[in-house]
Parts: structure tokens; C-alpha cells; sequence
């Protein structure tokens, strides 16, 4: 089945640096890749997501990039803001069943 | 964004008793959702996939007798914690497939807010 990998699990930025979260999959089947955030006690949120058709995907300070050759996929935060702080988990899925990643505690210092 | 409620948030319970948590996708029909459960600082675990209509289908390992799916609608799913014991104490946490008519909202996932269970 798929597995999916999430590197680094704690990642700790300055206000306004950039933050970058990567994840590999091992199912080349896989056709979708959602990236959500988690806040403490609250359920994930989806923030982004690409499909395997495209390579690369940004919403404002968001941008996600997938190498299906590599079978790898990340996640770009720039200019980030304590606000940002939480937990981000990537997932892969094919036909709608999403297996995530271990999940990068994201902090963000003031 | 497409919004899915689930209910309630939190909930104790003792042990030997039951408990239900309900799934519901507000704005979207979902023939299939799915049920994770999440232990504190790790990652979420898929328990079963609830097909509306049919039998779910739970992961390896997954008591089916003890975690009862039901989904009996294209907008609500159950999942019932039966004889709960303090080990079955865990945030869970469904998700909805919004399966829409363009090539953009098709196998989009989205999240409820999760349900913490104590058992005590």
C-alpha cells in the first residue's frame, strides 16, 4: 500500500523567512496530494492541494511543487507569520483515501 | 470551502457504554467518507472508509464490531465507539469526499473538527 514520508517534523523559522516541508510517496498510482494544517484540539484544515496532471500550484504565500518522476511533493510557505504556527501533514491519496505523512510542527518566532 | 460538521466535539462516556459520533457534510453530497483517528502529536490514522448505501470497509487491524459505521444518507455517516474502554479514549476526526460535477472539486477531502472521546 502507500506509505508516505514527511521531513523535518519540527521546523522552527523567523517571522518572514520562508518554510518548506517535504514528503515522498511510494504508490506512483497516487493522483492527488493535499497539504492541511492543524491547530491544536481542531480538526485538519486543507490549505492546498495539487493533482498529478501539474507540477505546481501557489495560492498567495502558499505553493505547493510535485515530481511525480521522483515521487516527491513539498510545501512553501514565504514571508510567514506566527499566525502560521501549527502542525502541516501532507497526504497522498488514490480514489480518495488519504494517507498522510507524520506531520512538521511548524513555529514561527516573532 | 466546502464544510463538514461533526458532533459532538467532545463527549465522556463509561466504560462499557456506547457512544455515537455523527459526520455530516453541509453544502456537498459525499458517497464516501472516511474515519481516522489521531493520539496526541501523531499523525491521523485511517480507521475505515463509510460507503454510502454499502458495508464500510475498515483497515487491517480495525475491530469492525467495536467501531460500527453506518451511512445510511449521501450527507451523514455514523460511527458508533461500541462497550468503549479507556484505551478507545482519542480524538477522531471524519472526512467527506466532495465528489462535484468539475474536474476541480472532484476527490477533494475535507475535514470535520473532530471529536475527542474520553472513556472513563
Amino acid at each position: 500500500g502507500e506509505n508516505v514520508e514527511q521531513h523535518p517534523s519540527t521546523l522552527s523559522v523567523q517571522e518572514g523567512d520562508s518554510a518548506v516541508i517535504k514528503c515522498t510517496y511510494s504508490d506512483s498510482a497516487s493522483n492527488y496530494f493535499p497539504w492541511y494544517k492543524q491547530e491544536l484540539g481542531k480538526g485538519p484544515q486543507l490549505i492546498i492541494d495539487i493533482r498529478s496532471n501539474v507540477g505546481e500550484k501557489k495560492d498567495q504565500r502558499i505553493a505547493v511543487t510535485l515530481n511525480k518522476t521522483a515521487k516527491h511533493f513539498s510545501l512553501h510557505i514565504t514571508e510567514t507569520q506566527p499566525e502560521d504556527s501549527a502542525v502541516y501533514f501532507c497526504a497522498a491519496s488514490k480514489g480518495g483515501k488519504l494517507i498522510f505523512g507524520q506531520g512538521t510542527e511548524l513555529s514561527v518566532k516573532p | 470551502g466546502a464544510v463538514v460538521s461533526q458532533h459532538p466535539s467532545r463527549v465522556i462516556c463509561k466504560s462499557g457504554t456506547s457512544v455515537k459520533i455523527e459526520c455530516r457534510s453541509l453544502d456537498f453530497q459525499a458517497t464516501t467518507m472516511f474515519w481516522y483517528r489521531q493520539f496526541p502529536k501523531q499523525s491521523l490514522m485511517l480507521m475505515a472508509t463509510s460507503n454510502e448505501g454499502s458495508k464500510a470497509t475498515y483497515e487491517q487491524g480495525v475491530e469492525k464490531d467495536k467501531f460500527l459505521i453506518n451511512h445510511a444518507s449521501l450527507t451523514l455517516s455514523t460511527l458508533t465507539v461500541t462497550s468503549a474502554h479507556p484505551e478507545d479514549s482519542s480524538f477522531y476526526i471524519c472526512s467527506a469526499r466532495d465528489q462535484g460535477p468539475g474536474p476541480s472539486s472532484g476527490n477533494t477531502i475535507y475535514f470535520g473538527e473532530g471529536s475527542w472521546l474520553t472513556v472513563v
